[in-house]
Order: C-alpha cells, then structure tokens, then sequence
C-alpha cells in the first residue's frame, strides 16, 4: 500500500513565523501535491510537483512556497504565516501519466495560527 | 460559477436505502471523473473513478457519467451506517492537467 506520511497531525504557530510542512511518501510516485482543506470550500491546490526540483503553481499560492530535492518528499513552507492560514493541509501522492489523478493522501496536518 | 459543484447536504437515508450522490462540472473538456470518500478527521480516500459515459460498478458503489449534461453521480446501494461520510467529487479539467474537488456531500445513512 501506498503510504504518505506528514510530519505533523497538529502544529499550533504565531503569525510572522517560518512554518515548514514535510511530506513523505514510500512508493517512488512521481507527482505531488499540496491541497488546503476548508469547511465548505473542499480542496484547494496550493502547489504540485511532477519532478525533483520541480514546481508549479496551483490555485491558491499566495504566501506558499515548495521544495522537492528528493523525489520522495515535497515540503510545503509558510514564509510568514497568518491567520488565514489555519486550516487542514493535506498532502498527495500519485503515480505519472494519466493515473496522475489517482491522488493518495497523507493523514493531514491541522494548522493553527494565532 | 464554480467548477465543480455539490450540494452540501446532508443527504439523509436509512440503511439498506440507495444514496443518489450528484456532481455537476464546468469545462466540457474534463476527461476524468473520480469519487473520494472522507471520514470525519481523515484523509479522503479514492472509491471510484470513470473516464466513459455511462454508468461503472464495483460492488455497491457505481459511477455514472453524462457528458453532454456535464454531471457524475455516485450511487450507493444498500447504504451502511460505515458509508456515513462526505463525498468528495474531483474532475480533471482540461486546463492545467489538474484536479479540481467539489466542497463535498455529507452523507449520513441512519440504522
């Protein structure tokens, strides 16, 4: 089975501070992904990765930035975080091609900022 | 008008009943369909997927997909209280080779 691991189940920070979300996974997938989850908003990309050193945008990258150096990690960085960053981060993992949608999530992160 | 929409709920059934579970998408363009299923204080969970109008099976859980109507469904036959969930839909659209979820249907199946 496919296993994506998050650092953290909850992480409690104060606005300004540098916040670093690490995600792992063990089955040699090529893509990743960063999603933000709100209640009645669903799952929001924040940034994916088809490669090592590779980014690209998602929908909602204001105040994110990535790092993927080893192809089994991608780690998501708050350069200053705020208040409307709390939320529940939840990483993904998927396979290349067209099973690239067959998204596999890691536990999640509860993000608080005060 | 968002990309992919649900209706919130909650869907309401009773067990052994057949839960409807609709998605309506924006770009006509999406090739890929899929369905998630979300526990409270978990992570969402792949249970279907469809790439063809028409309708796919597997064992309770079937998939149905209209095209020219722009809509996925899921139905859930003889509905378990464990099916007590929310159901996210998430359709690849054809810009930017993503997925894009809708915000979720919660379902509660009542013994």
């Amino acid at each position: 089975d496919v296993k994506v691991t998050q650092s953290s189940r909850y992480l409690v920070k104060r606005t300004g501070e540098k916040v670093f979300l690490e995600c792992v996974q063990d089955m040699d997938h090529e893509n990743m992904f960063w999603y933000r989850q709100d209640p009645g908003l669903g799952l929001r990309l924040i940034y994916f990765s088809y490669d090592v050193k590779m980014k690209e945008k998602g929908d909602i990258p204001e105040g994110y930035s990535v790092s993927r150096e080893k192809k089994e990690r991608f780690s998501l960085i708050l350069e200053s975080a705020s208040t409307n960053q709390t939320s529940m981060y939840l990483c993904a993992s998927s396979r290349g091609g067209r099973a690239n949608e067959k998204l596999f999530f890691g536990s999640g992160t509860q993000l608080s900022v005060l | 008008q968002k990309e992919v929409e649900q209706n919130s709920g909650p869907l309401s059934v009773p067990e052994g009943a057949i839960a409807s579970l609709n998605c309506t998408y924006s770009d006509r363009g999406s090739q890929s369909f899929f369905w998630y299923r979300q526990y409270s204080g978990k992570s969402p969970e792949l249970i279907m997927f469809i790439y063809s109008n028409g309708d796919k099976e597997d064992g309770r859980f079937t998939a149905q997909l209209n095209k020219a109507s722009q809509y996925v469904s899921l139905l859930i036959r003889d509905s378990q209280p464990s099916d007590s969930a929310t159901y996210l839909c998430a359709v690849n659209v054809e810009y930017g080779n993503k997925l894009v979820f809708g915000a979720g249907t919660i379902l509660r199946v009542k013994s």
